[in-house]
């Protein structure tokens, strides 16, 4: 069954250091999503991605966040300066439609830890 | 998007089913119900959606009210591996939707042997 990748699956950084996460979508998806979980905390949006561009972004999501699809089967989550509180699960997902069956399949995540 | 209410936990015994429930009395016309989990550290997962009517599938039947303000998330048989927080979730399903989906807490379901 195809599944969505992450890697790594724990970065440990220090702060103010640029980290890259790194996800594999499901290949026949147009729709890429970025989520986070800080511990003990509720899974949070961070953006959405079709054709592109981004079609949504949450309020978290600000100047040192970024998105892209540098090629056609990877989805990157860049974080420019890293602050202690973005230590957190990052979580990537990706679907087939907006519309309709609106599955969305979660990657095992990566932990991110900032020092 | 509606609001959900959810139990924060629940327990069920192994091999019995597990019936979770959810309050969604704000929901509209065109919002679905769907049901996520997330079994500890792991990525959330898809279990089902439904609209109107009650739907069922490999992992689990959905129940849902006749005026909508309601749902249940039924497990037939839970086992241990059934055990993880589950998610409630109500969002619009149309081209120009919002596609993100809002987690609440949740309910921990902890399966006992």
């Amino acid at each position: 069954e195809p599944e969505v990748t992450q890697t790594p699956s724990h970065q440990v950084t220090q702060m103010g250091q640029e980290v890259i996460l790194r996800c594999v979508p499901i290949s026949n998806h147009l729709y890429f999503y970025w989520y986070r979980q800080i511990l003990g905390q509720k899974v949070e949006f961070l953006v959405s991605f079709y054709n592109n561009e981004i079609s949504e972004k949450s309020e978290i999501f600000d100047d040192q966040f970024s998105v892209e699809r540098p090629d056609g089967s990877n989805f990157t989550l860049k974080i420019r300066s890293t602050k202690l509180e973005d230590s957190a699960m990052y979580f990537c997902a990706s679907s087939e439609a907006v519309a309709g069956y609106n599955e969305q399949f979660f990657g095992p995540g990566t932990r991110l830890t900032v020092l | 998007d509606a609001k959900t209410t959810q139990p924060p936990s629940m327990d069920c015994a192994e091999g019995r089913a597990a019936n979770l429930p959810c309050n969604h009395s704000t929901i509209s016309g065109n919002e679905y119900v769907y049901w996520y989990r997330q079994i500890h550290s792991q990525g959330p997962q898809y279990i089902i959606h439904g609209l109107k009517n009650n739907e069922t599938n490999e992992m689990a039947s959905l129940i849902i009210t006749e005026d909508r303000k309601s749902s249940t998330l039924i497990l037939p048989h839970a086992t241990l591996r059934d055990t993880a927080v589950y998610y409630c979730i109500v969002r619009a399903n149309y081209g120009g939707a919002t596609n993100k989906l809002i987690f609440g807490t949740g309910t921990l379901l902890a399966v006992q042997p």
